[in-house]
């Protein structure tokens, strides 16, 4: 499978722990870009990484939050101190950004929930 | 989103055509595009428009662009079960269009 894989799939925790999701996105692709959705919603942007320079930041992204893409490849997306309002799907997408458009493609998302 | 918004229900009798509503705020959007996002899976990118482009199709799917009053349609010809599901509206966003906005979704449900 060469598409957008992102581990881990569940994630529980307690409020106040940290948690670190992987996004590994499709080999080619230069763009990486982070989404939360919950319930009944779209989803909303976090941030995004051109190759492995961070972009732009959502102001959604609180200090809580941090991303990184060290090679240019793979990004983790950490979050300290969870707390309940954390609980979502946290969604990856990459893309190999042209002239002729920039094709999002996701993942399977990682579901939080913060007990 | 609040920049794009959706009806949250669609209901079609299978067979027969779905129209798929979408308004949006920023004119300077580059893209506009259409997720599917079936239970317990990821979204599936569907298709896009170029904003200087007032129509795509592509198989049953045909995307119309009304630019002067910022709205989107996506029809789905002959509808199948498999066609439910939620499809999202969205638009670009950014410099570099990178950002997507979304809508809150549409949920697709066929009847016989």
């Amino acid at each position: 499978d060469t598409g957008v894989s992102q581990n881990p799939r569940h994630k529980i925790t307690k409020r106040g722990q940290n948690v670190t999701f992987r996004c590994d996105p499709i080999s080619e692709h230069n763009r990486l870009y982070w989404y939360r959705q919950t319930l009944g919603q779209g989803p909303e942007f976090l941030t995004y990484f051109q190759n492995e320079a961070q972009l732009e930041k959502s102001r959604l992204l609180s200090d809580r939050f941090s991303a990184e893409r060290p090679k240019g490849s793979f990004s983790t997306l950490e979050i300290q101190r969870t707390e309940q309002g954390d609980s979502a799907m946290y969604l990856c997408a990459s893309s190999l950004a042209t002239s002729r458009g920039d094709e999002q493609y996701f993942g399977p998302g990682t579901r939080l929930t913060v007990t | 989103g609040e920049d794009v918004e959706q009806s949250l229900f669609l209901s079609v009798r299978e067979g027969d055509s779905s129209v798929i509503n979408c308004t949006y705020t920023d004119s300077s959007s580059t893209y506009l595009y259409w997720y599917k996002q079936e239970p317990g899976a990821g979204l599936q990118l569907l298709t896009y428009i170029f904003s200087n482009m007032d129509m795509k199709q592509d198989q049953r799917l045909t995307v119309l662009l009304n630019k002067k009053d910022k709205h989107l349609s996506l029809r789905i010809a002959d509808t199948q079960t498999g066609d439910s599901a939620i499809y999202f509206c969205a638009e670009s966003k950014g410099s570099s269009a990178s950002k997507i906005i979304f809508g809150s979704g549409t949920r697709l449900s066929i009847r016989p």
